[in-house]
């Protein structure tokens, strides 16, 4: 139990699907992160959020829609999505020396 | 182009022996590195890091070795338990502890009874 939580575990959605991804964290953090792992892909960065605003979205489609409604709360909003999409996602936290906090993941699959 | 690179995507080691996993990194500003354990079904939790001042740091059974003329940073875990099978990811970033985590693509390890 890392103090991240995220729901679903597993999403299975069709390419006009309309879906949203939630993650929660306790730990005070003031950085939040989604990443998405392929398989056989180094872990990648999608956005960041600092104090609730967005500091980096690392060229993501729109199709992918953050929100960050506060400092403990992070959605990850999923519309019209492709195939290739399917990946696990996964939100993180930082502690303030830098270490990520990772939840659990929502395996997504896009039929 | 990888900036952090794991090239054994696995590796198998005996109950009891030394279990070293490598990473190497392109780019010179990087000035912070971690390595992240992950179990199947979980998300990757912190393990140990290092800043590019120092050259080892020593956890446990766990120390992390950087070698900056080489690009090139190790796990060490010793003595290996078969719990510390998992999915290992060597992450590095710039601007120390606060900078964005570059992650690589993580070494399987096995740790045989």
């Amino acid at each position: 139990e890392t103090g991240v939580t995220q729901t679903p575990r597993h999403l299975v959605m069709g390419m006009t699907n309309k879906k949203s991804l939630k993650c929660e964290q306790h730990l005070g953090h003031n950085a939040m992160y989604w990443y998405k792992q392929s398989a056989k892909k180094p872990l990648e960065l999608m956005f960041v959020y600092n104090f609730k605003e967005q500091t980096e979205n690392n060229s993501v489609p729109s199709r992918f829609s953050p929100e960050c409604p506060n400092s403990s709360h992070l959605f990850l909003h999923l519309h019209t999505l492709q195939p290739e999409d399917s990946a696990l996602y996964l939100c993180a936290s930082s502690h303030p020396t830098g270490e990520l906090f990772f939840g659990e993941g929502s395996r997504l699959t896009v039929l | 182009d990888q900036q952090v690179k794991q090239n054994s995507p696995s590796l198998s080691v005996q109950e009891g022996r030394i279990s070293i996993l490598n990473c190497d990194y392109t780019n010179s500003m990087f000035d912070y590195f971690l390595w992240y354990k992950k179990y199947p079904a979980e998300g990757p939790t912190f393990l140990i890091s290092i800043s590019s001042i120092k050259d080892k740091n020593e956890d446990g059974r766990f120390t992390v070795f950087l070698n900056k003329s080489a690009k090139h940073l190790s796990l060490h875990i010793v003595p290996s338990q078969p719990g510390d099978s998992a999915v290992y990811f060597c992450a590095a970033s710039v601007g120390g502890s606060q900078g964005n985590l570059i992650f690589g693509k993580g070494t399987k390890l096995s740790v045989k009874p």
